[in-house]
């Protein structure tokens, strides 16, 4: 079984629009850390937001935001306000404590900002 | 401070070479992780280090690949005989251990096997 899923392999969105990304995890692990990052087709990797399985509070990053759902296992990632630069690729990741703390990649979403 | 590096950035190889590359993790980093990506698609995990333990070699495609770690810092991925479904990106990232430390991901060496 797929530890995280991304479900939406391409997306497109007009410029100025809100985002979300989903992203729905499986660990049995209590203690873990999710995160996000951004793949721009230059190629290097861009870390944009981290979420702890005991945070309360929705992590938030500028125009980035993760919607944490502990008890639905998701960590939808939210882009206020899209801008033609936000086209790329966004992966989430999973790292999980008391396991190997070895971190997950899910296959990623193609972002296309519309003008 | 300095980033991950690796090296060579670019490599073209003929079928059936041996090649090596290298990755230089942030220093005092005790994790480390070799992905593969090809073109347009994801990343497959390949190799993980963490510390003094035994790698996590689970992600290797084949026993043609191998990677080691020396001291705890340098890591050198090998390829032997390479085939032309070798042809990649191959991204080294490092971290600190702890689940709330994030990867930061070298750029990469693109990998072409004629």
């Amino acid at each position: 079984a797929q530890k995280i899923t991304q479900t939406q392999p391409g997306m497109f969105v007009q410029e100025k629009e809100a985002v979300t990304l989903d992203c729905t995890y499986d660990t049995s692990d209590p203690s873990y850390g999710l995160f996000w990052y951004k793949q721009p087709s230059s190629g290097e990797m861009i870390f944009l937001i981290y979420q702890g399985s005991y945070d309360q509070q929705n992590a938030t990053e500028g125009r980035y935001s993760l919607n944490f759902q502990k008890a639905r296992k998701s960590a939808n990632l939210v882009i206020s306000a899209s801008q033609l630069g936000d086209s790329a690729m966004y992966f989430c990741a999973m790292r999980e404590m008391n396991r190997d703390d070895k971190i997950i990649f899910g296959k990623g979403t193609r972002l296309h900002i519309l003008p | 401070g300095a980033g991950v590096s690796q090296s060579p950035s670019n490599k073209v190889t003929e079928k059936g070479k041996d090649v090596e590359l290298r990755c230089d993790p942030i220093s005092g980093h005790t994790a480390l992780y070799w992905y593969r990506q090809s073109l347009g698609q994801g990343l497959e995990f390949l190799i993980y280090f963490q510390g003094n333990s035994a790698p996590d070699k689970s992600g290797l495609p084949s026993d043609r690949f191998s990677a080691e770690r020396t001291g705890g810092s340098v890591s050198t991925l090998t390829i032997q005989r390479t085939q032309q479904e070798d042809s990649a990106v191959y991204l080294c990232a490092s971290s600190f251990a702890g689940s709330s430390y994030e990867q930061y991901f070298g750029p990469g060496t693109r990998l072409t096997v004629t």
